[in-house]
């Protein structure tokens, strides 16, 4: 069965700086794979997804994350962390052909600092 | 673009009583929504998928008879927690994929907190 693992349940940056949220997958097919965002008290928004194609893909908010098939890795990175990007960070992978359920990872906690 | 609205967004209950959530596409047809729960701090675990017409298909570890799911129309899919208890309390969150040919990608309500007193 697919799952992903998310490395770091809180992860803090300064303003300005690089956002690097990791999320690796397990799966023995090709998979779909998601970040989702989730601000408080909120229902989840997707930020990108992975299909086939491009191995780097662009999403809202500046966020993008890049595919590595080698390394069963999708981490999702910006290049300069604003105050508005505080929220929950969740990767989620479902395999083509496999029930269409999305499988989610623990959640990643980004605190944005002045 | 396409919104998936729950109501209420916060329910606070006496044990014993049962509650009811409402999920609804609001401006395309959903045949399958999904129901999650969050429970704090964690990730979103899924309970089951409402089927428009049909019965939904749970989860294992989920009990059919206290999360009554209904999918009465291709627009409406609604969560009864029946007899609730305090540990019944937790976020629980809908969703629908916009396309028929679903590959993923799920617009998510607002969630609905629920607090069993």
């Amino acid at each position: 069965a697919q799952s992903v693992t998310q490395l770091g349940s809180h992860v803090s940056v300064s303003e300005g700086a690089l956002v690097l949220l990791r999320c690796n997958y397990s799966s023995s097919v090709p998979p779909y794979l998601f970040w989702y965002v989730q601000y408080p008290n909120q229902g989840l928004q997707l930020l990108l997804k992975y299909t086939t194609g491009a191995t780097l893909v662009k999403g809202i908010n500046g966020f993008e994350a890049e595919f590595k098939k080698s390394e069963t890795s999708f981490h999702l990175t910006k290049p300069s962390a604003h105050m508005s990007d505080a929220a929950e960070y969740f990767c989620a992978v479902i395999i083509t052909g496999g029930g269409n359920k999305l499988t989610f990872g623990t959640g990643t906690q980004l605190k944005v600092e002045l | 673009g396409a919104v998936v609205s729950q109501h209420p967004s916060r329910v606070i209950c006496k044990s014993g009583t049962s509650v009811k959530i409402e999920c609804r596409s609001l401006d395309f047809q959903a045949t399958t929504m999904f129901w999650y729960r969050q429970f704090p701090k964690q990730s979103l675990m899924l309970m089951a998928t409402s089927n428009e017409g049909s019965k939904a298909t749970y989860e294992q570890g989920v009990e059919k008879d206290k999360f009554l799911i209904n999918h009465a129309s291709l627009t409406l899919s609604t969560l009864t927690v029946t007899s609730a208890h305090p540990e019944d309390s937790s976020f629980y969150i809908c969703s629908a994929p916009l396309l028929a040919g679903y590959t993923g990608e799920l617009f998510f309500g607002e969630g609905s907190r629920l607090t069993v007193l």
